[in-house]
């Protein structure tokens, strides 16, 4: 069965360094997704990403953050100039027909920022 | 405004028992899909189940069933003859009709002990 991938699976960096994290949507997917989940609390959005444009976003994704899909199977979310506060799980997710379909969310990429 | 409330923070249960998780969700439209995600010490997503404002059908699947009520705007999920495979964090998340992004409930822990 398809599923999402990303890597790292985990990743340390110091505060201020930037980081990409990346995944491979599942391959006939369109629309994509970044959430974020802070240790012990709840997944938040971040992003969502279709035809190469975001078409949402929260509060939470300023401009440190940014999207990109620099191929035909990657996405990446880039974090320029990390703060101890991003430190949190990333799961990237996709489907092929947003607002009604599941989410299909990837293992996740554990961030820890020193 | 959509919300998705999951009241017990925690629940500790002995093998063999049978538990409810409560969650009752928040929103003004009238079509909105519903989902309950397990998440295990591993920290991924599992995908248990998906509904959408049309179908109260409960649903029953093995050990695992669902009970939809727009009425009470609730969607609890029962866990028949626990298992301590069934430790975990339990998610109900809320996805608006023609939406990009799920919202989350704060999660319940749930222990299973042998």
């Amino acid at each position: 069965e398809p599923e999402v991938t990303q890597t790292p699976s985990h990743q340390v960096t110091q505060m201020g360094q930037e980081v990409i994290l990346r995944c491979v949507p599942i391959s006939n997917h369109l629309y994509f997704y970044w959430y974020r989940q802070i240790l012990g609390q709840k997944v938040e959005f971040l992003v969502s990403f279709y035809n190469n444009e975001i078409s949402e976003k929260s509060e939470i994704f300023d401009d440190q953050f940014s999207v990109e899909r620099p191929d035909g199977s990657n996405f990446t979310l880039k974090i320029r100039s990390t703060k101890l506060e991003d430190s949190a799980m990333y799961f990237c997710a996709s489907n092929f027909q947003t607002g009604r379909e599941t989410q299909y969310f990837g293992p996740g990429t554990r961030l820890l920022v020193l | 405004a959509q919300k998705v409330t999951q009241a017990q923070t925690e629940i500790s249960v002995v093998e063999k028992e049978d538990v409810t998780l409560d969650c009752v969700y928040e929103t003004r439209d009238t079509t909105y899909y519903l989902f309950w995600y397990k998440q295990p010490p591993s920290g991924e997503l599992v995908f248990l189940i998906r509904r959408n404002s049309f179908d109260e059908q409960n649903e029953i699947s093995g050990r695992y069933s669902w009970n939809f009520q727009k009425s009470t705007s609730s969607f609890n999920f029962t866990i028949t003859a626990s298992q301590v495979v069934d430790s975990a964090v339990y998610f109900c998340a809320l996805l608006q009709g023609g939406g990009f992004k799920t919202i989350f409930g704060a999660g319940t822990r749930l222990f299973v002990k042998a």
